[in-house]
Parts: C-alpha cells; sequence; structure tokens
C-alpha cells in the first residue's frame, strides 16, 4: 500500500538529547514536509522540502533540522536547542510544487520531553 | 497571530441531521481553501477543497460554501453519520502551495447515534 510511514510513534527524550524522527513515504511524491500540532493550535510548518537534496525553513524551524538525501526520506532531528519539543509530529508529502495544498498525511509522532 | 480561525472547538449533532462547521480567515490572498479530517492516532486526511473562483463545492455528502467578502468558509455534512466523528481542520493557502498552507485550530465534531 502507498503511503507515508513515520517512526516511532511515540518517543520520550530527557532534555538536552537530541532525536530524530524518520518519515518515509513510497508515492513517489516531490515535496514533503514536517508539521507541529500544539493543543488548541493549528498545525505549524517547520521545514519542507521540494526537492531531493533541498529543503526550506518553514514558520518555527528554529531548534529543528532535516535532511533530504533521499527522495523517499526526510527525517527531522529534534535538537537541544528546541525550547519546547514537546508535541505532535506530523509528516507530510504532495505531488509536486506548486500542489494546492492536498497533503497525505504520515499518522505522526508524539514526543515527550522528561 | 492566527491567519485562519475555527472559533468552535467542538460540535455535537444528532445522527441524520446537518453538521455545520465554520472557518474564518484574515488574509485576502488566501485563494485555494481545504478541509481535513482527523481521526484520533491518525494523520488527517484530505476531505474537500475550494477555489476562490468558486462559492460552493459539492462531493457526496460534503459541501465546501466559500463567502470572500465576509472572509468566511463553512463545512456542510447532510446526513450526519457517526463514523463522521473526528477532527475537522480548515486550512488556507496562496497560489504558492502547500508550503504555505496555513492551519486552523480544529473543531471536534461529535455525531450521536
Amino acid at each position: 500500500d502507498g503511503g507515508i510511514t513515520q517512526s516511532p510513534k511515540y518517543l520520550f527524550r530527557k532534555e538536552g538529547q537530541n532525536v530524530t524522527l524518520s518519515c518515509e513515504q513510497n508515492l513517489n511524491h516531490d515535496a514533503m514536509y514536517w508539521y507541529r500540532q500544539d493543543p488548541g493550535q493549528g498545525l505549524r510548518l517547520i521545514y519542507y522540502s521540494q526537492i531531493v537534496n533541498d529543503f526550506q525553513k518553514g514558520d518555527i524551524a528554529e531548534g529543528y533540522s532535516v535532511s533530504r538525501e533521499k527522495k523517499e526520506s526526510f527525517p527531522l532531528t529534534v535538537t537541544s536547542a528546541q525550547k519546547n519539543p514537546t508535541a505532535f509530529y506530523l509528516c507530510a508529502s504532495s505531488e509536486r510544487q506548486g500542489n494546492t495544498g492536498e497533503l497525505f498525511f504520515g499518522e505522526g509522532s508524539r514526543l515527550t520531553v522528561l | 497571530d492566527q491567519q485562519v480561525k475555527q472559533n468552535s472547538p467542538s460540535l455535537s449533532v444528532q445522527e441524520g441531521r446537518i453538521s455545520i462547521l465554520n472557518c474564518d480567515y484574515t488574509n485576502s490572498m488566501f485563494d485555494y481553501f481545504l478541509w481535513y479530517k482527523k481521526y484520533p492516532a491518525e494523520g488527517p486526511t484530505f476531505l474537500i477543497s475550494i477555489s476562490s473562483i468558486k462559492d460552493k463545492n459539492e462531493d457526496g455528502r460534503f459541501t465546501v460554501f466559500l463567502n470572500k467578502s465576509a472572509k468566511h468558509l463553512s463545512l456542510h455534512i447532510v446526513p450526519s453519520q457517526p463514523g463522521d466523528s473526528a477532527v475537522y481542520f480548515c486550512a488556507a493557502t496562496t497560489q504558492t502551495g502547500a508550503n504555505n498552507l496555513f492551519f486552523g485550530t480544529g473543531t471536534r465534531l461529535t455525531v450521536i447515534p
């Protein structure tokens, strides 16, 4: 089945540790995105990538880093510089740049900082 | 600053009746609007969209209405079914596409059997 796979689903981290969230898609989509969801807030864009080896900051990129070495993969690293990392993280993809917002989402990863 | 707002965090409707979910936006440059549906422990899924050149788009039981002068859109579900119980997100973008998609905070719809 085609889709987006995020792992792990749940992750606990101690303060000061970096953690990497995995996102893999087999939809052959060019563009991939990372969003963050907090209680009572809409989804906010962290980073996006429209093509391999290229990515752009979204609205809340501080404290995060990404890579896009393969079309299928767009991992997100939450660094110790992220002041409030506890959140629900969603990865998404779309067919091409300029796509009018129809995204395919993974099931999400919930990160809790202890 | 929240450019897309869903002021009702929750809505309960009897099965078979109409569900109306509302969304307001502030940016007049938005020209494409979408609704996403999210079940617990799953990612959002695309439901329906509308371009600013239209004022209505219909897909089965789901209809989205756009009032550009009021900067308001609504999603109507008729008839509502228990399986429609989910969180619904409104989103808006400009022609530059999904990398500047702005989401509302979501409305949790509960359809009571």
